[in-house]
């Protein structure tokens, strides 16, 4: 069976701060991993995905990630937040044991970026 | 625009009415899904078919229905609609159920049952 963790609910930062969105999981497999972006009533946004080649994935508006098999972690980080980074974002994990689809969602992260 | 189109955006029912909500991609994927998300879940499977012609139900299937009507669209029923299925719904495709491909989503369907 599969899981996954975002040990926070909330993050607030400030403008041209560091981001960092943490993300544990647990899988038999080795699994994918994925981080997606939501907007207010917007639909979901792959912004990048780990699928067993480098461990450090680059995404879409600066983002990235680092797979740590040791930690089971994934966890998310930007350089410096916009304000438009304001979103709720979802760490998900695929392996060929997990659900009917094989994705299992985090419950989500919400990034709140301050002025 | 490729991608997955949903309608419609908004919808209001009244206890025990019933309606469809549609999807359609044009990427020509193979898998198509519906998911809801409620506050606090993440997103949960509904129903998904993994290629034209068969569905199968995910975690939480009960008072949905589905049809897959070919390889481009992937239909949504409510047949008689509850206060508990007020949620954001979304569809979403891939090429395969192969590990590693990203989904993509719709924009999704905001439906409120009174």
């Amino acid at each position: 069976a599969q899981s996954v963790t975002q040990l926070d609910s909330h993050v607030s930062v400030s403008e041209g701060t560091p981001v960092l969105l943490r993300c544990n999981y647990s899988s038999s497999y080795s699994p994918s991993l994925f981080w997606y972006v939501q907007h207010p009533n917007k639909g979901l946004q792959l912004l990048l995905k780990y699928t067993s080649a480098a461990t450090l994935v680059k995404g879409i508006n600066g983002f990235e990630a680092e797979f740590k098999k040791s930690e089971t972690s994934f966890h998310l980080t930007k350089p410096s937040a916009h304000m438009s980074d304001a979103a709720e974002y979802f760490c998900v994990v695929s392996d060929p044991g997990g659900g009917a689809d094989g994705l299992t969602f985090g419950k989500g992260t919400h990034l709140i970026i301050q002025p | 625009n490729a991608g997955v189109t949903q309608t419609p955006k908004f919808q209001v029912l009244k206890t025990g009415q019933s309606m469809t909500l549609q999807c359609a991609q044009d990427m020509n994927h193979n898998s198509m899904y519906w998911y809801r998300q409620d506050p606090g879940m993440g997103l949960r499977l509904i129903y998904y078919s993994a290629s034209e012609g068969t569905t199968d139900k995910g975690e939480v299937p009960n008072g949905y229905n589905v049809s897959r009507l070919n390889k481009r669209e992937f239909s949504l029923r409510l047949e008689s609609a509850a206060p508990s299925q007020t949620s954001v719904y979304f569809c979403a495709s891939t090429p395969g159920r192969e590990v590693g491909y990203g989904y993509t989503f719709g924009s999704g369907t905001r439906l409120t049952v009174v």
